[in-house]
């Protein structure tokens, strides 16, 4: 089991805006280590979305963005566009453990 | 740019070890301050950290792997490797390699607490399938 919690799945339609939340605790995201979001779709492999809490690799659309509070840690995706749907996943910079992952499903 | 390809045979017999390598082209993996780390997705399931070494040549494992995993590194070759021994079909997956920057925090006696940079070059990825 995991020690950073993501909720199984989420859920919007096209042009909406959803968030993913990645719950962890005193010893990771709260010690506080920064946090880092990957995107993976099917049949491809993981890719950097975000890192260090809110910032974007270079090619990474301004749709997606990340925060922090305490012992959690959010990736919010706006405008929602089909080609999103796949999981996402956290990690905390303590380690290369990932969160349990989140299927973003695009209705 | 660095460019990471996983290489290695599909099948794998039950009780086995599984033997899978990691070229690394674009730049050498003896330079900078970087862990090298495998990753796994068993079909149906989510991604599951295997194993690192970092630029010290330190080695960290997950603990529900840790009995059965080693991961080193082949600097006259630019490789990264993974062993994986006494597999079952739990172990069929996809395995990554990905690497990225790590800055040690404080050390002691015990070893060393790091700050791991987000993981921003990964390989293609390699099926893996455990079967008689």
């Amino acid at each position: 089991q995991s020690v950073l919690t993501q909720p199984p799945s989420v859920s919007g339609a096209p042009g909406q805006r959803v968030t993913i939340s990645c719950t962890g605790d005193s010893a990771n995201i709260g010690a506080p280590f920064d946090v880092h979001w990957y995107q993976h779709l099917p049949g491809t492999a993981p890719k950097l979305l975000i890192y260090g809490n809110n910032n974007r690799p270079s090619g990474v659309p301004d749709r997606f963005s990340g925060s922090k509070s305490g012992t959690a840690a959010s990736l919010a995706i706006s405008d929602l566009q089909a080609e999103d749907e796949g999981d996402y996943y956290c990690q905390s910079s303590d380690s290369v453990i990932f969160g349990g992952g989140t299927k973003l499903t695009v209705l | 740019q660095v460019r990471l390809q996983e290489s290695g045979p599909g099948l794998v017999k039950p009780s086995q070890t599984l033997s899978l390598t990691c070229s690394v082209a674009g730049g050498s993996i003896t330079s900078g301050k970087y862990y090298w780390s495998w990753v796994r997705q068993p079909a149906g399931k989510g991604l599951e950290w295997v194993g690192l070494i970092y630029s010290s040549g330190t080695t960290r494992y997950n603990p529900s792997l840790e009995s059965r995993v080693t991961v080193s590194t082949d600097t006259s070759k630019n490789q990264l490797s993974l062993n994986l021994s006494s597999v079952t079909a739990a172990d069929t997956a996809v395995y990554y390699c990905a690497r990225g920057a790590s800055r040690a925090l404080r050390c002691s006696l015990s070893g060393c607490l790091y700050y791991h940079y987000a993981m921003d070059v990964w390989g293609q990825g390699t099926t893996v399938t455990v079967s008689s």
